[in-house]
């Protein structure tokens, strides 16, 4: 079964510092997989995807991603945090079985920014 | 550019009444659409989606039902809502199945 998972339910990182945002996948096939951001009470933004090609992704708002094919994963990551980072992250990974394509979405991974 | 609107954005309902929640996006032709709840602030439950006017797939058997009456417009509907129906709906768009989704603003129900 297709299966996305976000270990984490909180991570705190200085401002400043790096962060990482960890996702793992399960799929058959090729994934296609996304990060969103969701600010309070606000819509899912849509931060980047990896489809094909480079395993590091760039996105939105400085934020990056690493597809890593042997750990299946696809981390987010960004070089130095911002109190405004804050948010609820999603990862989400395209199921490709049933043939709609719908996206299968993890539990989500709130970022807390210390100032 | 392609914009998506819902609305309310906010909604206080009875147990009981009916529900209408509207979704609509400009800037793009045949979209695919989407009904998500988010319930306790965290993950997202697919609803419904439709790939054309008309063509609705229900995911989850609920006191739900969506409708596609024009190609860029999805409603949310309920004869009669429960205290559990309360949640965070988002309405999200495609330009065809499994491309990248975009979100609207959503709507924040609360069923007393």
């Amino acid at each position: 079964a297709q299966s996305v998972a976000q270990p984490e339910d909180q991570v705190n990182v200085a401002e400043g510092n790096p962060l990482t945002v960890k996702c793992t996948y399960s799929v058959s096939g090729n994934p296609y997989l996304f990060w969103y951001v969701q600010y309070p009470n606000r819509g899912l933004q849509f931060l980047l995807k990896y489809i094909t090609g480079d395993n590091l992704v760039k996105g939105s708002y400085g934020f990056e991603a690493e597809f890593n094919k042997s750990q299946t994963s696809f981390h987010l990551k960004k070089p130095s945090a911002l109190v405004s980072d804050s948010a609820l992250y999603f990862c989400a990974v395209r199921d490709g079985t049933s043939g709609t394509y719908k996206y299968i979405f993890g539990t989500g991974t709130r970022l807390k920014v210390l100032a | 550019s392609q914009t998506i609107h819902q609305w309310p954005a906010t909604l206080v309902q009875p147990v009981g009444s009916p529900l209408s929640l509207e979704c609509t996006v400009e800037g793009t032709s045949n979209p695919n659409l989407y009904w998500y709840r988010q319930a306790a602030g965290r993950g997202l439950q697919l609803l419904f989606y439709s790939v054309g006017i008309g063509q609705i797939s229900s995911e989850v058997p609920q006191n739900l039902s969506a409708s596609r009456p024009q190609d860029r417009q999805f409603i949310l509907s309920s004869k009669k809502l429960l205290l559990s129906d309360s949640g965070f709906y988002l309405c999200a768009w495609s330009v065809r199945a499994g491309e990248t989704q975009y979100f609207g603003p959503g709507t924040r129900l609360l069923v007393l």
